[in-house]
């Protein structure tokens, strides 16, 4: 059965730090793994989706990278700012096409 | 398209009733999940349809519960006898077909009173 931990639980940092939140996962055989954010009380944004063919996507100030035989996977933030606050949540793909969700990363970024 | 739409937003309930959440996926995406949130967790998988048929359901989905799509567009999900440890928020997401990126709804949070 597929596991899997984020750490750590909960980060608070000043702002214009760069900061790296960790995914692993204990079943190498996945489909992709999709990095969320969620803001409280509300739904999952999509941030980033890696395919197990890849190591890494990035979108602005955001980097993701996979090391599937390692299960692990981090997301990277460049130059955090206030509006960055929020849980992030990793999940991966499975081959019965379902999604298996961290606990989550809770980002505090202090002015 | 505006994306994943859920309704409602959030439903306060009296325990023992029962109460049915309303799930539009992004057009033309055929794979539509049910999940569910409760505080400080991360979203646990419920049940997963492909177009109409439901192919997979999880052991959390209890024979209170029951999820339909007819005609492989909406999907319902029925919580009969609403219990408190049903409160949580429950989260729906759509897909096309392939390992391709998932969208999710903004959920409707359920409180069992």
């Amino acid at each position: 059965k597929q596991e899997v931990t984020q750490i750590p639980a909960a980060l608070s940092v000043p702002e214009g730090e760069n900061l790296v939140l960790n995914c692993s996962f204990t079943d190498s055989a996945i489909y992709n793994l999709q990095w969320f954010r969620q803001d409280p009380g509300k739904g999952l944004t999509s941030l980033l989706l890696i395919q197990s063919s890849q190591r890494e996507q990035t979108s602005g100030r955001l980097n993701a990278s996979l090391d599937k035989s390692s299960g692990r996977s981090t997301l990277y933030i460049a130059a955090s700012q206030p509006g960055d606050s929020a849980t992030y949540l990793c999940a991966v793909r499975d081959y019965g096409q379902n999604f298996v969700f961290g606990p989550g990363t809770r980002l505090s970024v202090l002015p | 398209d505006t994306g994943v739409s859920q309704n409602p937003r959030h439903k306060i309930t009296k325990r023992g009733q029962n109460v049915t959440f309303r799930c539009d996926p992004i057009s033309e995406h055929n794979r539509l999940y049910w999940y569910r949130q409760t505080l400080g967790q991360g979203p646990e998988f419920l049940t997963y349809f492909q177009n109409e048929a439901q192919l997979e359901k999880s052991r959390l989905l209890s024979d209170r519960f029951s999820a339909e799509r007819p005609k492989g567009s909406f999907s319902t999900l029925e919580i009969q006898r609403t219990e408190q440890g049903d409160s949580a928020m429950y989260l729906c997401a759509s897909s096309p077909t392939g390992a391709t990126e998932a969208f999710f709804g903004q959920g409707t949070r359920l409180t069992v009173v």
